[in-house]
């Protein structure tokens, strides 16, 4: 079956800090990996996605490499901002559907 | 558009009513679900509509009830709901295949 792992939360930085939460996947077929984060009250919002091997996914300063040879998909930032606040979920679809399989996520704080 | 809208943000309601959470998108997404987020946990995997018929029910009891009335429109009909069932409800539509879904905000729904 398809599982996703999540680095531990919470992890708590100061502004200006270099963001690293990594996640590693398991899956039957060929996934496509996502990023998501969810501010508090509010539904989850797609951050970044990547289809392929050696893809990279970027948007608002994020990014995160599909990385095959290490079922991995770390997503980086190199100057985190207190607005960054936030849980990220990795995330995985494959073929054989459109379904989510979610990481446990983890909570960022940044502090001023 | 790329939004998914949910209506109501918020609801209360008893163990005995019968109340209905709605969720309506115009990207052209074949493919919409409902998704039951606890407290500090990702989202869980309720329902997936493709095509206007059910694909995939995880399981859920029946006191839930999805209906799919045309392409753009999801609902959840709740009825005898108990407090265990108190949770952010997520709708969410995507293109068919391994892309990625847009949520909505959810509905913070309370047991009492």
């Amino acid at each position: 079956g398809n599982s996703v792992t999540q680095m531990e939360g919470p992890v708590t930085l100061s502004e200006e800090a270099f963001l690293t939460i990594n996640c590693t996947y398991t899956a039957t077929g060929y996934p496509s990996l996502f990023w998501y984060v969810q501010y508090p009250g509010e539904g989850l919002q797609l951050l970044l996605k990547a289809t392929k091997a050696d893809d990279k996914g970027s948007n608002k300063g994020f990014e995160a490499t599909y990385r095959k040879e290490t079922t991995s998909f770390h997503l980086e930032k190199g100057s985190v901002q207190v607005s960054d606040s936030a849980v990220y979920f990795c995330a995985l679809s494959t073929d054989s559907g459109s379904r989510l399989t979610f990481g446990e996520g983890t909570q960022l704080t940044v502090n001023p | 558009d790329t939004e998914v809208t949910q209506t109501p943000k918020h609801l209360v309601m008893g163990m005995t009513n019968k109340k209905s959470l709605k969720c309506e998108q115009h990207m052209g997404h074949r493919a919409m679900y409902w998704y039951k987020q606890k407290a500090k946990k990702p989202p869980e995997l309720m329902f997936v509509y493709s095509y206007e018929k059910l694909s995939i029910n995880e399981s859920v009891p029946s006191r839930f009830s999805p209906e799919c009335p045309n392409s753009s429109l999801l609902n959840l009909h709740l009825h005898a709901l108990q407090p265990e069932d108190s949770a952010l409800y997520l709708c969410a539509s995507s293109p068919l295949g391994p892309r990625g879904a847009f949520f909505g905000q959810g509905t913070r729904l309370t047991v009492v």
